[in-house]
């Protein structure tokens, strides 16, 4: 199974970007990448999600490198509402999400 | 459109009580999961299920027991409550296929003393 690595904690200025990384270095051909975000104690939010390309939504934008071990979730301009643990998942076969730790960001004002 | 429903939202047990959580969804999705989150911890897959009728066990499904009767229904049973299961529960489901997110219901918060 792919797992991903993610720092621990990150702090972002409230209007500036924030930048997530995330490593998955054994991940295989036909995975996605997902991101999911958790704003104190509710469900776990979709923010968006990639296979190869750039993808770009209303919430955020993701950047995968070439080689595909590595993705960066960019928030374009963070607000204090934004301030959530963040998880970079790659989806396994057979459809389960697997869940780290994920990143905890603080947008501070 | 509900989304995912989870019921009951809290629930206060004491050891060796059984329950039963009750996830609902009315998205027609097939596939549909059991997560626990303990504190200051990402989520675990307990169960989940690839459609009516079928189950299977996840990362950590020990003293719980799943059951999907109904496509729309996904149940989690907890036949002897412990203490070591005191956790909030989200559940949470997804159309098939890799290309698909998962949709999350907003937790029970399970206490058992």
């Amino acid at each position: 199974d792919a797992k991903t690595t993610q720092p621990t904690s990150m702090d972002c200025a409230e209007g500036r970007a924030a930048n997530l990384p995330c490593n998955h270095s054994t991940i295989s051909g036909n995975e996605y990448v997902y991101w999911y975000r958790q704003i104190h104690s509710q469900g776990p939010q979709y923010i968006i999600h990639g296979l190869k390309n750039n993808e770009t939504n209303e919430m955020a934008s993701l950047i995968i490198t070439e080689d595909r071990k590595s993705s960066t979730l960019i928030l374009p301009h963070a607000t204090l509402r934004d301030t959530a643990v963040y998880y970079c998942i790659v989806r396994v076969e057979g459809n389960q999400f697997y869940f780290g730790t994920g990143t905890s960001l603080t947008v501070i004002p | 459109n509900a989304g995912v429903t989870q019921t009951p939202k809290f629930r206060v047990l004491k050891t060796g009580q059984s329950m039963t959580l009750l996830c609902a969804q009315d998205m027609n999705h097939e596939y549909m999961y059991w997560y626990r989150q303990d504190p200051g911890m990402g989520l675990r897959l307990i169960h989940y299920s690839v459609g009516e009728g079928t189950t299977a066990k996840g990362e950590v499904p020990d003293g719980y027991n799943v059951s999907r009767l109904k496509k729309q229904n996904f149940l989690l049973g907890l036949e002897s409550a412990a203490p070591s299961q005191t956790s909030v529960y989200f559940c949470a489901s997804s159309y098939a296929g890799p290309i698909y997110g998962y949709t999350f219901g907003s937790g029970t918060r399970l206490t058992v003393v």
